[in-house]
């Protein structure tokens, strides 16, 4: 079982829904990521967000909203969405947001665009 | 030319095989290298963590990073049917707030 637990595991939704996904850490970690990651390809970063503050926005389209309520919670919200955000969404943790800590990831949400 | 180059695999070997697994990279300013484990459907699992050049040693799994030919590697021993799986390699350097990550390589262990 993994630190960071992401809520819904699977989630399928029309261009047209409004969702969110859910990430939560109880590592005491202040620096918390989005990755989004393709069949065989890397994860790629969205956003970093560091002591609760929004820190690094990859030019992710405004679709992708995300919000950090605590330094434990990480939300994604969703909307109008496109097929091709059809994904898997990784949340991550670390300690601080210097490169020198490691990065640790949930399971993520499955998110099919219909 | 790519940050980290990563072999994508497959790489197929028989139960009890010793495995190595790659990166090379461009940017002297890392530092800090990790491998992570990504089972299908599964989000990557943090295996190893090292800083600068050496080895470091966790049961079957070695890291080794060499600063000076911008090379690091993985070495499972007495490979295992479970360890089949996407081997990530990243790297980050101080006051970098990302991870840059290879592409991944796909290892396959027969029993």
């Amino acid at each position: 079982d993994t630190e960071v637990t992401q809520t819904p595991k699977h989630l399928v939704m029309g261009m047209t829904n409004k969702k969110s996904l859910k990430c939560e850490q109880h590592m005491g970690h202040r620096a918390m990521y989005w990755y989004k990651q393709k069949a065989k390809k890397p994860p790629e970063l969205m956003f970093v967000y560091s002591y609760e503050k929004l820190s690094i926005n990859e030019s992710v389209p405004s679709r992708f909203s995300p919000e950090c309520p605590n330094s434990s919670l990480l939300n994604l919200h969703l909307h109008a969405l496109q097929p091709e955000d059809s994904a898997l969404y990784l949340c991550a943790s670390s300690q601080n947001r210097a490169g020198s800590q490691p990065q640790h990831f949930g399971d993520g949400t499955r998110l099919s665009i219909l | 030319q790519k940050e980290v180059e990563q072999d994508p695999g497959p790489l197929s070997v028989p139960e009890g095989a010793i495995v190595s697994l790659n990166c090379t990279y461009s940017n002297s300013a890392f530092q800090y290298f990790m491998w992570y484990r990504q089972y299908s459907r599964k989000g990557p699992e943090l295996l190893m963590y090292t800083y600068s050049s050496g080895n470091k040693e966790d049961g079957r799994f070695t890291a080794q990073v060499d600063k000076s030919s911008k090379y690091i590697s993985l070495f499972i021993r007495d490979s295992q049917p479970s360890d089949s799986a996407t081997y990530l390699c990243a790297m980050s350097a101080k006051g970098f707030q990302k991870l840059v990550f290879g592409t991944g390589t796909r290892l396959l262990v027969s029993p």
